[in-house]
C-alpha cells in the first residue's frame, strides 16, 4: 500500500491568484495522477505525472492552467493558475499500486479549494 | 469512449438492511474495476478491486461482483450500519489503459439507526 499526504488540506483564495498543491508519497512510484472533484460531481482526471518527463493532460485541461512538476519519485505539485470561482473543487492526487495494473490505486486526502 | 453509470444516485435505509449498489460501464474491455468509499470532505478509500478475470471479491460485509460481458458490477453490503454512510464510487480504467480511472457519479448512502 501507499500513504499519501497533501498540502494544504484546504485554502480560500482570491480570483486571479495561483495556488500550488503538494503531494507526497511514502514510497517511490512511477506514475502520479491528479484528479479534480467539482462540487457535487465525481472525480475527473486532470493529468498524469511521470518523473523526468512532461505531464500528460486529459482533454479539457491544459498546462498553462494546471502546470505540474514531478521532481522525484515521491513528490509532485499541481498549480491552479489564474483562479476563478469555477476552479473551486477538491483536488486529489493518487498513485498506482504498480505491478502492471493488477493493484489498487491509492488516493491522498485531497485539497479543498474555494475561490472567491 | 468509456462511460460509467451508478444507480441509485442516493439511498437511505434503516440499520441492518442488506444493500445492493449498481455500476455499469460501456466498454467491457477493462483490466479491473474498483469500488471506493468517500466520506464527506475526505479522500477516497479503496474497498475492493476486481480483476477482469475474477467474478467477485469479498471483504468483511462487502461483496463486489463483476460481469464484464454485460458491463456490470454490483457492491453488496450486508447488515448495514450507520458507519457505512458515505458515497460509494466505482471506477474503471480508461479504454486501452489500466491505471487512469473513469469514475461513476457515485451512490450517496445514508444508514439511519
Amino acid at each position: 500500500s501507499a500513504v499519501i499526504s497533501q498540502k494544504p488540506s484546504r485554502d480560500i483564495c482570491q480570483r486571479g491568484t495561483s495556488l500550488t498543491i503538494q503531494c507526497q508519497v511514502d514510497s517511490q512510484v512511477t506514475m502520479m495522477f491528479w484528479y479534480r472533484q467539482q462540487p457535487g460531481q465525481s472525480l475527473t482526471l486532470i493529468a498524469t505525472a511521470n518523473q523526468g518527463s512532461e505531464a500528460t493532460y486529459e482533454s479539457g485541461f491544459v498546462i498553462d492552467k494546471f502546470p505540474i512538476s514531478r521532481p522525484n519519485l515521491t513528490f509532485s505539485t499541481l498549480t491552479v493558475s489564474n483562479m476563478s470561482p469555477e476552479d473551486s473543487s477538491i483536488y486529489l492526487c493518487s498513485v498506482d499500486g504498480d505491478s502492471g495494473g493488477t493493484d489498487t490505486q491509492y488516493f491522498g486526502p485531497g485539497t479543498r479549494l474555494t475561490v472567491l | 469512449k468509456q462511460e460509467v453509470t451508478q444507480i441509485p444516485a442516493a439511498l437511505s435505509v434503516p440499520e441492518g438492511e442488506n444493500l445492493v449498489l449498481n455500476c455499469s460501464f460501456t466498454d467491457s474491455a477493462i483490466y479491473n474495476l474498483q469500488w471506493f468509499r468517500q466520506d464527506p470532505g475526505k479522500g477516497l478509500t479503496s474497498l475492493l478491486l476486481i480483476q477482469s478475470s475474477q467474478r467477485e471479491q469479498t471483504s468483511g460485509r462487502l461483496n463486489a461482483s463483476l460481469d464484464k460481458s454485460s458491463g456490470r458490477s454490483t457492491l453488496y453490503i450486508a447488515a448495514s450500519q450507520p458507519g457505512d454512510s458515505a458515497t460509494y464510487l466505482c471506477a474503471v480504467p480508461f479504454s486501452g489503459g489500466y491505471n487512469k480511472l473513469i469514475f461513476g457519479a457515485g451512490t450517496r448512502l445514508a444508514v439511519h439507526p
